[in-house]
């Protein structure tokens, strides 16, 4: 159990379009999902915090603009990447909890490609 | 900031060896600390917690406070232990910058 589905696994866009990634979790209820950035040869840093039904919390250095986030429902949390520009390929992951005594799950992955 | 520093980027050993990954943390107050596996074409995934003080597959790590550490350790290393570890500080749920990773690659 505790599936994290995430798509999709990789887009290429346009220069200015904007791309939206889904996280979802298949068979358990997820009260916060969370949204990371991975570049090359680098590791996962922490981009924001999804709780359902509320405004997410963006880290440090993060604009929330530019990364839009939705928790509409328990099992699905959206990162959308607006005006997207070259420098923001890279590799999107996210992650689920049940609630802060539950583990982290995580989804696959979407690779992003700006052109 | 809370930062984890993984120094080794590929270790490699033999089966049967032991294996200890390491991760050094700077940052104060107490921390909360977690390391994650990834195997090959598999998505990252859980591996311990400091809290727990649990060994899970054989791995064990122990916060030390004083080296400022949480080495991954094992006594005896698998064929199938072969995959990309991360170390990562969590604030409560949230798991922050993780470290760089470590490639275990066990031979037979």
């Amino acid at each position: 159990g505790a599936v994290v589905s995430q798509h999709p696994s990789w887009v290429i866009c346009k220069s200015g379009t904007s791309v939206k990634i889904e996280c979802r979790s298949l068979d358990f209820q997820a009260t916060t999902m969370f949204w990371y950035r991975q570049f090359p040869k680098q590791s996962l840093m922490l981009m924001a915090t999804s709780n359902e039904g509320s405004k997410a919390t963006y880290e440090q250095g993060v604009e929330k603009d530019k990364f839009l986030i939705n928790h509409a429902s328990l099992t699905l949390s959206t990162l959308t990447v607006t005006s997207a520009h070259p420098e923001d390929s890279s590799f999107y992951i996210c992650s689920a909890t049940r609630d802060s005594n539950s583990p982290l799950h995580f989804g696959n992955g979407t690779r992003l490609t700006v052109t | 900031a809370q930062r984890v520093t993984q120094p080794e980027k590929l270790l490699s050993v033999f089966k049967g060896a032991p294996v200890e990954l390491k991760c050094n943390y700077s940052y104060s107050g107490s921390p909360e600390l977690f390391w994650y596996v990834q195997y090959s074409r598999q998505r990252l995934q859980l591996l311990l917690r400091h809290i727990s003080r649990e060994s899970i597959k054989g791995f064990t790590a122990d916060l030390n406070k004083g080296e400022t550490s949480f080495h991954l350790k094992k006594p005896f290393a698998q064929e199938e232990d072969s995959a990309m570890y991360y170390c990562a500080p969590h604030r409560g749920r949230r798991a922050l910058t993780f470290g760089s990773g470590t490639r275990l690659q066990v031979q037979p």
